[in-house]
Protein backbone atom coordinates (compact mmCIF):
# COMPACT_ATOMS: atom_id res chain seq x y z
CA UNK A 1 0.00 0.00 0.00
CA UNK A 2 1.02 3.26 -1.15
CA UNK A 3 1.92 5.73 2.04
CA UNK A 4 2.91 9.04 2.27
CA UNK A 5 3.15 10.40 6.26
CA UNK A 6 3.78 14.44 6.80
CA UNK A 7 4.99 15.38 9.52
CA UNK A 8 6.68 18.86 11.57
CA UNK A 9 3.61 21.28 11.42
CA UNK A 10 2.85 23.71 14.07
CA UNK A 11 3.03 27.02 15.35
CA UNK A 12 5.63 29.59 14.02
CA UNK A 13 5.84 32.97 14.00
CA UNK A 14 6.14 35.36 11.39
CA UNK A 15 9.45 35.55 9.74
CA UNK A 16 9.94 32.33 11.52
CA UNK A 17 11.04 28.67 10.03
CA UNK A 18 9.44 25.19 9.62
CA UNK A 19 10.43 22.17 8.31
CA UNK A 20 8.08 19.63 7.03
CA UNK A 21 8.72 15.84 6.22
CA UNK A 22 7.08 13.33 4.07
CA UNK A 23 7.76 10.09 4.76
CA UNK A 24 6.77 7.12 2.00
CA UNK A 25 6.59 3.71 1.88
CA UNK A 26 4.82 1.02 -0.53
CA UNK A 27 6.47 2.29 -3.47
CA UNK A 28 9.88 2.69 -4.88
CA UNK A 29 10.01 6.14 -3.55
CA UNK A 30 13.45 7.21 -5.64
CA UNK A 31 11.56 6.83 -8.90
CA UNK A 32 8.74 9.30 -8.12
CA UNK A 33 8.77 12.88 -8.18
CA UNK A 34 7.36 14.45 -5.07
CA UNK A 35 4.97 17.69 -4.78
CA UNK A 36 3.63 19.80 -2.10
CA UNK A 37 0.29 21.44 -2.10
CA UNK A 38 -1.17 23.18 0.59
CA UNK A 39 -4.93 24.44 1.28
CA UNK A 40 -5.51 27.14 3.60
CA UNK A 41 -8.41 27.19 5.44
CA UNK A 42 -12.08 28.19 3.31
CA UNK A 43 -9.54 28.10 0.39
CA UNK A 44 -8.81 26.08 -2.72
CA UNK A 45 -5.94 23.89 -3.25
CA UNK A 46 -2.56 25.71 -3.98
CA UNK A 47 0.50 23.69 -6.03
CA UNK A 48 3.33 24.75 -3.84
CA UNK A 49 6.82 23.17 -5.44
CA UNK A 50 8.11 20.13 -5.82
CA UNK A 51 11.37 17.77 -6.55
CA UNK A 52 12.39 15.47 -9.58
CA UNK A 53 13.94 12.17 -9.64
CA UNK A 54 17.95 11.70 -9.29
CA UNK A 55 17.77 10.67 -12.94
CA UNK A 56 16.36 14.26 -13.48
CA UNK A 57 18.77 15.84 -11.39
CA UNK A 58 16.41 16.51 -8.48
CA UNK A 59 15.17 19.46 -10.32
CA UNK A 60 12.87 22.01 -8.29
CA UNK A 61 10.25 23.95 -9.12
CA UNK A 62 8.33 26.59 -7.26
CA UNK A 63 4.89 28.52 -7.07
CA UNK A 64 5.47 32.30 -7.17
CA UNK A 65 4.17 32.83 -3.82
CA UNK A 66 6.56 30.89 -2.08
CA UNK A 67 9.76 31.07 -3.99
CA UNK A 68 12.95 32.24 -2.58
CA UNK A 69 11.65 31.35 0.57
CA UNK A 70 10.93 27.53 0.80
CA UNK A 71 13.29 24.77 -0.80
CA UNK A 72 11.70 21.04 -1.54
CA UNK A 73 14.32 18.46 -0.76
CA UNK A 74 14.33 14.69 -0.86
CA UNK A 75 16.64 12.07 0.69
CA UNK A 76 16.45 8.84 -1.33
CA UNK A 77 18.12 6.27 1.31
CA UNK A 78 15.27 7.76 3.68
CA UNK A 79 12.70 7.37 1.47
CA UNK A 80 11.61 11.37 2.70
CA UNK A 81 11.15 14.36 1.69
CA UNK A 82 11.42 17.79 2.94
CA UNK A 83 9.95 21.12 2.64
CA UNK A 84 11.99 23.63 4.62
CA UNK A 85 10.42 27.19 4.95
CA UNK A 86 11.71 30.27 5.92
CA UNK A 87 10.32 33.74 6.01
CA UNK A 88 6.73 32.16 7.07
CA UNK A 89 4.04 35.19 6.53
CA UNK A 90 0.67 34.45 7.92
CA UNK A 91 -0.50 33.66 4.78
CA UNK A 92 1.29 30.84 4.42
CA UNK A 93 -0.80 29.08 7.10
CA UNK A 94 -2.49 25.94 5.34
CA UNK A 95 -2.84 22.43 5.84
CA UNK A 96 0.72 21.16 3.93
CA UNK A 97 0.31 17.91 1.59
CA UNK A 98 3.11 15.86 0.28
CA UNK A 99 2.00 14.58 -3.54
CA UNK A 100 2.96 11.20 -5.71
CA UNK A 101 2.68 12.49 -9.22
CA UNK A 102 1.98 9.91 -11.41
CA UNK A 103 -0.76 10.66 -13.81
CA UNK A 104 -2.02 13.05 -11.55
CA UNK A 105 -1.90 13.03 -7.85
CA UNK A 106 -2.41 9.85 -7.23
CA UNK A 107 -1.27 9.39 -3.69
CA UNK A 108 -1.65 12.15 -0.89
CA UNK A 109 -0.85 12.29 2.57
CA UNK A 110 -2.79 13.11 5.17
CA UNK A 111 -1.43 16.74 5.68
CA UNK A 112 0.19 18.87 8.21
CA UNK A 113 -1.25 21.75 9.45
CA UNK A 114 0.84 24.66 9.45
CA UNK A 115 0.23 28.04 11.46
CA UNK A 116 2.05 31.50 11.41
CA UNK A 117 0.82 33.46 14.21
CA UNK A 118 2.00 36.52 16.47
CA UNK B 1 1.69 29.98 -15.68
CA UNK B 2 -1.36 28.43 -16.50
CA UNK B 3 -5.26 29.98 -15.08
CA UNK B 4 -7.46 27.35 -14.20
CA UNK B 5 -11.27 28.34 -13.98
CA UNK B 6 -13.80 26.07 -13.11
CA UNK B 7 -18.00 26.61 -13.69
CA UNK B 8 -19.94 26.83 -11.54
CA UNK B 9 -18.27 27.89 -8.50
CA UNK B 10 -21.25 25.48 -6.58
CA UNK B 11 -24.39 23.19 -7.90
CA UNK B 12 -27.08 21.36 -6.38
CA UNK B 13 -28.45 18.69 -8.53
CA UNK B 14 -31.48 16.18 -7.46
CA UNK B 15 -30.37 12.77 -6.69
CA UNK B 16 -30.08 10.53 -9.30
CA UNK B 17 -29.40 13.27 -11.79
CA UNK B 18 -26.17 14.63 -14.16
CA UNK B 19 -23.97 16.70 -12.23
CA UNK B 20 -21.44 18.16 -14.90
CA UNK B 21 -18.74 20.77 -13.92
CA UNK B 22 -16.28 22.96 -16.51
CA UNK B 23 -13.05 23.53 -16.39
CA UNK B 24 -10.96 25.84 -18.63
CA UNK B 25 -7.25 26.51 -18.81
CA UNK B 26 -5.39 29.57 -20.12
CA UNK B 27 -3.39 27.50 -22.55
CA UNK B 28 -3.72 24.19 -23.99
CA UNK B 29 -3.26 20.90 -21.85
CA UNK B 30 -2.49 18.80 -25.16
CA UNK B 31 0.99 17.27 -25.34
CA UNK B 32 0.78 16.46 -29.04
CA UNK B 33 3.57 13.86 -28.70
CA UNK B 34 1.57 11.78 -26.86
CA UNK B 35 -1.69 13.29 -27.67
CA UNK B 36 -2.60 13.41 -23.93
CA UNK B 37 -4.28 15.96 -21.97
CA UNK B 38 -2.63 16.52 -18.77
CA UNK B 39 -5.48 17.65 -17.03
CA UNK B 40 -6.72 15.32 -13.75
CA UNK B 41 -9.64 15.97 -11.24
CA UNK B 42 -10.22 15.08 -7.92
CA UNK B 43 -12.84 14.78 -5.23
CA UNK B 44 -12.01 16.31 -1.99
CA UNK B 45 -14.52 15.76 1.62
CA UNK B 46 -13.86 17.21 4.62
CA UNK B 47 -11.19 15.83 7.00
CA UNK B 48 -9.33 13.65 3.84
CA UNK B 49 -6.95 14.43 1.55
CA UNK B 50 -8.13 14.90 -2.22
CA UNK B 51 -8.95 11.74 -4.49
CA UNK B 52 -7.89 10.98 -7.63
CA UNK B 53 -10.67 10.45 -9.90
CA UNK B 54 -9.99 11.29 -13.60
CA UNK B 55 -6.32 11.73 -15.36
CA UNK B 56 -5.36 12.47 -18.75
CA UNK B 57 -8.65 14.13 -19.07
CA UNK B 58 -10.98 10.92 -19.66
CA UNK B 59 -9.32 8.04 -17.51
CA UNK B 60 -10.86 7.08 -14.77
CA UNK B 61 -8.96 5.70 -12.08
CA UNK B 62 -9.16 1.96 -11.08
CA UNK B 63 -12.36 1.33 -8.61
CA UNK B 64 -13.95 5.17 -9.40
CA UNK B 65 -17.36 4.34 -10.11
CA UNK B 66 -18.11 4.73 -13.83
CA UNK B 67 -21.02 7.50 -13.06
CA UNK B 68 -17.82 9.58 -12.87
CA UNK B 69 -16.47 10.32 -16.59
CA UNK B 70 -13.80 13.13 -17.89
CA UNK B 71 -14.00 14.77 -21.26
CA UNK B 72 -12.63 17.33 -23.59
CA UNK B 73 -9.19 18.46 -24.85
CA UNK B 74 -7.22 21.43 -25.60
CA UNK B 75 -8.21 24.26 -23.19
CA UNK B 76 -11.94 22.67 -22.41
CA UNK B 77 -12.50 20.09 -19.98
CA UNK B 78 -15.96 18.54 -18.11
CA UNK B 79 -16.21 16.28 -14.81
CA UNK B 80 -19.82 14.08 -15.91
CA UNK B 81 -21.48 12.37 -13.20
CA UNK B 82 -24.18 10.59 -14.46
CA UNK B 83 -26.60 9.97 -11.75
CA UNK B 84 -25.75 11.71 -8.63
CA UNK B 85 -25.27 9.73 -5.41
CA UNK B 86 -25.74 10.52 -1.85
CA UNK B 87 -21.83 9.94 -1.46
CA UNK B 88 -20.88 12.26 -3.97
CA UNK B 89 -21.45 15.38 -2.13
CA UNK B 90 -17.76 16.92 -2.08
CA UNK B 91 -15.81 20.08 -3.56
CA UNK B 92 -14.26 18.81 -7.44
CA UNK B 93 -11.32 20.18 -8.35
CA UNK B 94 -9.48 20.57 -11.84
CA UNK B 95 -5.46 20.07 -11.94
CA UNK B 96 -3.06 20.59 -14.86
CA UNK B 97 0.36 19.00 -14.64
CA UNK B 98 1.14 20.07 -17.93
CA UNK B 99 3.44 22.22 -16.93
CA UNK B 100 5.33 23.89 -13.17
CA UNK B 101 3.82 25.82 -11.36
CA UNK B 102 1.30 23.21 -11.41
CA UNK B 103 -2.17 25.09 -10.73
CA UNK B 104 -5.88 23.95 -9.89
CA UNK B 105 -9.22 24.98 -10.43
CA UNK B 106 -10.44 27.11 -7.53
CA UNK B 107 -12.89 24.18 -6.92
CA UNK B 108 -17.09 23.83 -7.19
CA UNK B 109 -18.81 22.72 -4.03
CA UNK B 110 -21.96 19.97 -5.46
CA UNK B 111 -24.66 19.85 -2.74
CA UNK B 112 -27.84 17.40 -3.13
CA UNK B 113 -30.97 19.84 -4.23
Amino acid sequence: EVLLVESGGGLVQPGGSLKLSCAASGFTFSVSAVHWVRQASGKGLEWVGRIRTRTNNYATAYAASVKGRFTVSRDDSKNTAYLQMNSLKTEDSAVYYCARLQYGFDSWGQGTLVTVSS
Amino acid sequence: DIVMTQSPDSLAVSLGERATISCKSSQSLLYTSNNNNYLAWYQRKPGHPPKLLIYWSSTRVSGVPDRFSGSGSGTDFTLTISSLQPEDVAVYYCHQYYTTPHSFGQGTKLEIK
